[in-house]
């Protein structure tokens, strides 16, 4: 069974859309949840770290539903720029401690 | 900012050989990690440590072992490379909670 699954798109919007990304973990003990940004041909880069409240930086919104097992990120008002692939990131807590694990990535195409 | 080095950029290497990968983080984090990233399959964790000489297997570590003798410094060893460990290499570093990744290694076993 898949620990973090994610829609891999490709989604495509125009500059200027908001789009949403879902995720889900089927860990019940994970205690830390991110979202993290990566550019073709190089390293994950930690975009925004979630939390229960939901949080906001900027454009990106992310929130997580416990109950649900449910992880989101909403880019508002995208830009070229944020082209790329989104990882969901959820901590394994069952023994390996700090150990992530990393859903397959959804790609994200803003285009002009 | 955490600097996360990973000491090749690119590799190529002959089936059988052995292969070392090295990473080395300048921000005294207990925590490092190796992952190998292919298409369609994601980031797999393949062995991580918590401290000097301290290891944990991964989800895939058969063919690979590693060695933490500084805390700075984790290296990835490929005992006998074979075609199928063609891969993109990530190592990463971590106090708690998210990581730092290097730039990685693409090798290329022939």
């Amino acid at each position: 069974r898949k620990e973090v699954e994610q829609d891999p798109g490709p989604f495509n919007v125009p500059e200027g859309a908001t789009v949403a990304f879902n995720c889900t973990y089927s860990n019940s003990a994970s205690q830390s949840f991110f979202w993290y940004r990566q550019d073709c041909r190089k390293e994950p880069k930690l975009l925004m770290s979630v939390y229960s409240s939901g949080n906001e930086d900027g454009r990106f919104t992310a929130q997580l539903n416990r109950a649900s097992q449910y992880i989101s990120l909403l880019i508002r008002d995208s830009k070229l720029s944020d082209s790329a692939t989104y990882l969901c990131v959820v901590n394994n807590r069952d023994g390996s401690g700090y150990a992530l694990n990393f859903g397959k990535g959804t790609s994200l195409l803003v285009t002009p | 900012d955490v600097k996360v080095t990973q000491s090749s950029r690119y590799l190529v290497k002959r089936t059988g050989e052995k292969v070392f990968l090295e990473c080395v983080q300048d921000m005294d984090h207990e925590n490092m990690f190796w992952y190998r990233q292919d298409p369609g399959l994601g980031l797999r964790l393949i062995y991580f440590s918590y401290d000097v000489k301290m290891k944990e297997k991964g989800d895939i570590p058969e063919g690979y072992s590693v060695s933490r003798e500084k805390k700075e410094r984790f290296s990835l060893i490929l005992e006998s490379a074979s075609t199928n460990q063609t891969s993109m290499y990530l190592c990463a570093s971590s106090l708690v909670g998210g990581y730092t990744f290097g730039s990685g290694t693409r090798l290329t076993v022939v």
